[in-house]
């Protein structure tokens, strides 16, 4: 079965600093998607990024990025220039190609301090 | 509508009674989920749909959980004879196949 960790349960960060969120997961599939997720007080799930298995580019939208090491089995998001609306729950899913179902680690709760 | 609507947002029950969560989906995604997600923790795979398929009930944690989806429509998640161990927020998606979610804001359960 997969599964999903997240080693960071709480981090701050400085307003316009970056932060890094770890993520790790174990699957046997070569084919599958990764993603991370904003989770405000709210309760949205939103959608921050998105990474195939199948491509050696790491993806990028806007301050978000990640770091996917697919023989670590590494899938980090770096935000740059953090800003308080990014204080959130954040985590990482796994899917498996050709399946919809999403495996989620447990979060880390991100703070940004003014 | 825009986006994955839930009703209702909060609920309330007794313990012992049955309780129906509603989702109305994104028009056009093939494919719905329910997830639960526990106080301080990750969301929970509950029961998946795609299209006209079987659904994929493995998540669902005992039989007094169930789901039903009308086509590519509505959806309701029953739990019946609620437990304390129910309370959580049950979360709806939505998705058009392998793009990635859009999720409802939930429904809050307390059962009492």
């Amino acid at each position: 079965a997969q599964t999903v960790t997240q080693s960071q349960p709480e981090m701050s960060v400085q307003e316009a600093e970056t932060v890094t969120l770890s993520c790790t997961y174990d699957t046997s599939e070569n084919n599958y998607y990764l993603f991370w997720y904003k989770q405000p007080p709210s309760r949205q799930m939103i959608l921050v990024i998105r990474q195939e298995a199948y491509k050696q580019q790491n993806a990028t939208e806007n301050r978000f990025s990640v770091n996917f090491q697919k023989a670590a089995k590494s899938f980090s998001l770096k935000i740059s220039d953090s800003q308080l609306g990014d204080t959130a729950m954040y985590f990482c899913a796994f899917s498996q190609g050709g399946s919809e179902k999403l495996v989620f680690g447990k979060g880390t709760k991100l703070t940004v301090n003014p | 509508g825009a986006g994955v609507s839930q009703s209702p947002s909060n609920k309330v029950t007794e313990k012992g009674k049955d309780v129906e969560l509603r989702c109305d989906p994104i028009s056009g995604h093939t494919a719905l989920y329910w997830y639960r997600q526990r106080l301080g923790q990750g969301l929970e795979f509950l029961i998946y749909f795609q299209g006209n398929s079987a659904p994929d009930k493995s998540g669902l944690p005992s039989d007094r959980f169930s789901a039903e989806r009308t086509g590519e429509s509505v959806s309701t998640l029953t739990i019946q004879r609620t437990q304390q161990e129910d309370s959580a927020v049950y979360l709806c998606a939505s998705s058009p196949f392998n793009y990635g979610y859009t999720f409802g804001s939930g429904t809050r359960l307390t059962v009492v």
